[in-house]
């Protein structure tokens, strides 16, 4: 299996609090993905990165800042929790390129009240 | 934009029955298609590729053809055990994109011994 690691596995906050989800990989992969996953939307890019401080958007990043000061590690931050943030959120690397797959940590089950 | 589109679920077959799910996309540039797998409280997991037309994908009996014609990537497998029970993911990842992928919604499928 892939060497990603995501923390906290599990998370109840409240609407207006501030939350960050932890990715860490062992592989020294270039590109990492946040992803959140949502009954009847399949998975759903938040942002990306391909390389240290290099970011990008994906389709749902509305509320939603990350941070890569290292290889391994991609942040993401919820700067004001709201309950439509409440989703299970997936951490994805990559060595880069369309035609290869993508690594996926096990999850972190986020629940906003 | 880019899309991809699974048969709803859940589907429900018995042991050692023929699967098939059916996956179509949408893609302004040339995809590569992927196949993923998620179990119960689990991360995905890549099931199959394929990165061109007429390319068939395979791995622990699942079957997949990429299709440019009719824009399809449908999952076979012959023979269905319990332990495939899962939700499945077809997925598209478009060239110089950074390697995102775009998802269909998924299909949970449930084998009875």
């Amino acid at each position: 299996d892939a060497g990603i690691t995501q923390s906290p596995r599990h998370k109840v906050t409240e609407t207006g609090t501030p939350v960050t989800l932890r990715c860490h990989q062992t592989e020294n992969h270039r590109y990492m993905y946040w992803y959140r996953q949502d009954p009847g939307h399949g998975l759903r890019l938040i942002h990306y990165s391909y390389g240290v401080k290099d970011t990008d958007k994906g389709e749902v990043s509305d509320g939603y800042s990350v941070s890569r000061s290292k290889t391994e590690d991609f942040l993401l931050t919820l700067e004001s929790a709201t309950s439509s943030q409440t989703s299970v959120y997936f951490c994805a690397i990559s060595e880069g390129g369309s035609n290869q797959p993508q690594h996926f940590g096990d999850g972190t089950r986020l629940s906003i009240l | 934009g880019d899309s991809v589109t699974q048969m709803e679920g859940p589907v429900t077959l018995s042991e050692e029955a023929f699967l098939t799910i059916n996956c179509t996309y949408t893609a302004t540039g040339y995809p590569s298609l992927f196949w993923y797998v998620q179990y119960p409280g689990e991360g995905l997991q890549l099931l199959l590729k394929a990165t061109k037309a007429d390319d068939k994908g395979s791995n622990k009996g699942f079957e997949a053809t990429y299709r440019k014609e009719t824009t399809s990537f449908h999952l076979e497998k012959g023979s269905v055990q319990v332990s495939d029970s899962a939700v499945y993911f077809c997925a598209l990842s478009i060239y110089n994109q950074g390697g995102k992928l775009i998802f269909g919604q998924g299909t949970e499928l449930s084998v009875k011994p």
